[in-house]
């Protein structure tokens, strides 16, 4: 089984300030990665996926991350974050079986 | 678009008494999940199928059953609820093995009192 791991369990930045999220997990066969965001009360929404190709991967609402599979690493970033991305945001691998193994998640607190 | 829908967004019941939670996806997808969320714990497998009629057990399966008996249905049971069982918990979809990303719903929180 895979193992996933958020290192930060809380990140404060300032309003048009970079951000970046760290994701690390175990396996180094071959998987599938992603990351989550979820709003208060609410599910998880898709923010985005790598499968396989460039290891830069671009999702919604400016977020990119890069797969680095020597340091077996997928880590989010924005480079100018909003009140609006505050959130709790999950990272997540599939190592193509039927499973997720989810972290434990990153709360990001946009301060204005 | 995928739509996942939980039928209901907030529960509270009662020590003992049993609680269904109803998960309905419209997009034909193979596979379904239920998860449990907790602060600081993040997202644990209870149950997920992959087929009608089909279940396996996830990493927390004590103290929950499930049922799928149509494709677009899968529903998580507490035969008895108890209070360690106040929580978030979410249904996901996926359209197979192997393929791509899991799809959620807007989740259930429940408190047991």
């Amino acid at each position: 089984a895979q193992s996933v791991t958020q290192l930060d369990s809380q990140v404060p930045v300032f309003e048009e300030a970079p951000v970046e999220l760290r994701c690390n997990y175990s396996s180094s066969v071959s998987v599938y990665l992603f990351w989550y965001v979820q709003y208060p009360n609410q599910g998880l929404q898709l923010l985005l996926k790598y499968l396989s190709g460039s290891t830069l991967v671009k999702g919604i609402n400016g977020f990119e991350a890069e797969f680095n599979k020597s340091q077996t690493s997928f880590h989010l970033r924005k480079p100018s974050v909003h009140i609006s991305d505050t959130a709790e945001y999950f990272c997540a691998v599939s190592d193509f079986g039927n499973q997720f193994y989810f972290g434990t998640g990153t709360s990001l607190t946009v301060i204005p | 678009d995928v739509k996942v829908t939980q039928s209901s967004r907030y529960l509270v019941k009662r020590t003992g008494e049993k609680v269904f939670l109803e998960c309905v996806q419209d997009m034909d997808h193979e596979n379904m999940f239920w998860y449990r969320q907790d602060p600081g714990l993040g997202l644990r497998l209870i149950y997920f199928s992959y087929d009608v009629k089909m279940k396996e057990k996830g990493d927390i399966p004590e103290g929950y059953s499930v049922s799928r008996e149509k494709k677009e249905r899968f529903s998580l049971i507490l035969e008895s609820a108890s209070t360690n069982q106040t929580s978030m918990y979410l249904c996901a979809t996926r359209q197979g093995r192997k393929t791509g990303e899991l799809f959620f719903g807007e989740g259930s929180r429940l408190t047991v009192l």
